[in-house]
């Protein structure tokens, strides 16, 4: 079946530090891919999506590039803030929008 | 904003008593999902339903649990008996097929003594 797999976290990054958290599916078809980020206490939020390949999702200075090739969908951010502190959620829909497939998260951490 | 409401936000009760979670879906969205939360296991989808008709509910325990949507503004997630297992962060997202995107709600946390 449709599977996500995200990097295992903690990432502790300094203020203004750059960002990457790697994201890889598996899925038959062609599934639109997003990251939802869950601040502490809260539910998830859409964060950035990208429906086809090659696409660019984009939000809040994160990023997220759509590769078919490799199956990935990396999010990405030049310079963290500490108010980026959170769980970000890597996941896929495919076609028909059936059920929504997460991963199991990553946590971040940014220190000032 | 539109948004997703949950209720309760919080409760805390003994094992065996029965728990009901409430969710009114943004209007208009015709699928809802409920989702657990936990440390050990992350996001499990436990339902969805598309046109309050539900699609699967193949990750919900069945014994316990139940999931249904009495009309459009309004689905439910019932356990009974609870179980101290069953303590979770309890999810409702709601979203219309053609936009691709779901909404969630702020989670109904459940502490179950």
């Amino acid at each position: 079946g449709d599977s996500v797999t995200q990097m295992e976290g903690p990432v502790t990054l300094s203020e203004e530090a750059f960002l990457t958290i790697n994201c890889t599916y598996t899925a038959t078809g062609y599934p639109s891919l997003f990251w939802y980020v869950q601040y502490p206490g809260e539910g998830l939020q859409l964060l950035l999506k990208a429906t086809k390949a090659d696409d660019k999702g984009s939000n809040k200075g994160f990023e997220a590039t759509y590769r078919k090739e490799t199956t990935s969908f990396h999010l990405e951010k030049g310079s963290v803030q500490v108010s980026d502190s959170a769980v970000y959620f890597c996941a896929l829909i495919n076609t028909g929008f059936q059920k929504l497939v997460f991963g199991t998260g990553t946590r971040l951490l940014v220190s000032p | 904003d539109a948004r997703v409401t949950q209720t309760p936000r919080h409760k805390v009760t003994e094992m065996g008593q029965e728990v009901t979670m409430r969710c009114q879906p943004i209007l208009g969205h015709n699928t809802v999902f409920w989702y657990r939360q936990t440390m050990m296991q992350g996001l499990e989808l436990l339902a969805y339903f598309r046109n309050r008709a539900p699609l699967d509910d193949s990750g919900m325990p069945k014994d316990r649990f139940s999931a249904e949507m009495p009309d459009a503004t309004l689905a439910t997630l019932k356990i009974q008996p609870s179980e101290p297992r069953d303590s979770a962060v309890y999810f409702c997202a709601s979203g219309s097929a053609g936009a691709n995107v779901l909404t969630f709600g702020a989670g109904s946390r459940l502490t179950v003594l």
